[in-house]
């Protein structure tokens, strides 16, 4: 029962090009969605979120599109840069009042080649 | 400013010993959740704790499987008689209380127990 799904294993861009990772989910209420970044052997490392009321949130190099009807969201680096390349995770939450696990998809390798 | 701290790094156990992992949250951090990682897979939710308090763990194997946060002290996830098929990685992630208010979700990662099963 994959709830979150990243049916791109891989991904190759060449630096300074737009990267765009992709995401599916199927349980409709997860209303707060999440991307991470993880390098081998560390933790992974929060890079942007969106709540369910938005289709979009910005920050930097980093845009994050919700479509809920489409139950889809998408991360987009731009420009992609070599230090990008990480294995990038989906996760999605349905918020409490007590705090909420991730769900997460099966992670998607970048590599940005120079 | 130290993040969420995993010790141990790496642990290297054989089938039936046990194995226990340690999870220190980020300083003011009261929610404390574990994740294992199988190889060429994502993450999976075990289990979310507050001070004294299990508060999901919907995710826990039924058996061999523990945790808990006590009042002082990190976090501790044990797996009793252990098997090859505990190998994982095993991440620890924290929030501050009530984060939720805040309008973020966002819960900080420490960098993972590898646990082998010799």
């Amino acid at each position: 029962d994959q709830q979150v799904k990243q049916n791109s294993p891989s991904l190759s861009v060449q630096e300074g090009r737009i990267s765009i990772l992709n995401c599916d989910y199927t349980n409709s209420m997860f209303d707060y969605f999440l991307w991470y970044k993880k390098y081998p052997a560390e933790g992974p490392t929060f890079l942007i979120s969106i709540s369910s009321i938005k289709d979009k949130n910005e920050d930097g190099r980093f845009t994050v599109f919700l479509n809920k009807s489409a139950k889809h969201l998408s991360l987009h680096i731009v420009p992609s840069q070599p230090g990008d390349s990480a294995v990038y995770f989906c996760a999605a939450s349905v918020r409490e009042t007590s705090g909420s696990r991730l769900t997460f998809g099966e992670g998607t390798q970048l590599t940005v080649n120079p | 400013n130290a993040g969420v701290m995993q010790n141990p790094r790496h642990l290297v156990r054989r089938r039936g010993q046990e194995a226990r992992l340690r999870c220190s949250p980020m300083k003011g951090h009261s929610h404390v959740y574990w994740y294992r990682q199988l190889p060429e897979e994502g993450l999976k939710f075990m289990v979310y704790l507050q001070k004294e308090n299990i508060i999901d763990e919907s995710g826990m194997p039924k058996e061999r499987f523990s945790a808990e946060f006590p009042k002082e002290g990190p976090s501790i996830l044990r797996i009793q008689q252990v098997v090859r098929g505990d190998s994982a990685a095993y991440f620890c992630a924290s929030s501050p209380p009530r984060f939720f208010t805040s309008g973020t979700h966002e819960q900080f990662f420490g960098p993972g127990t590898r646990l082998t099963v010799l």
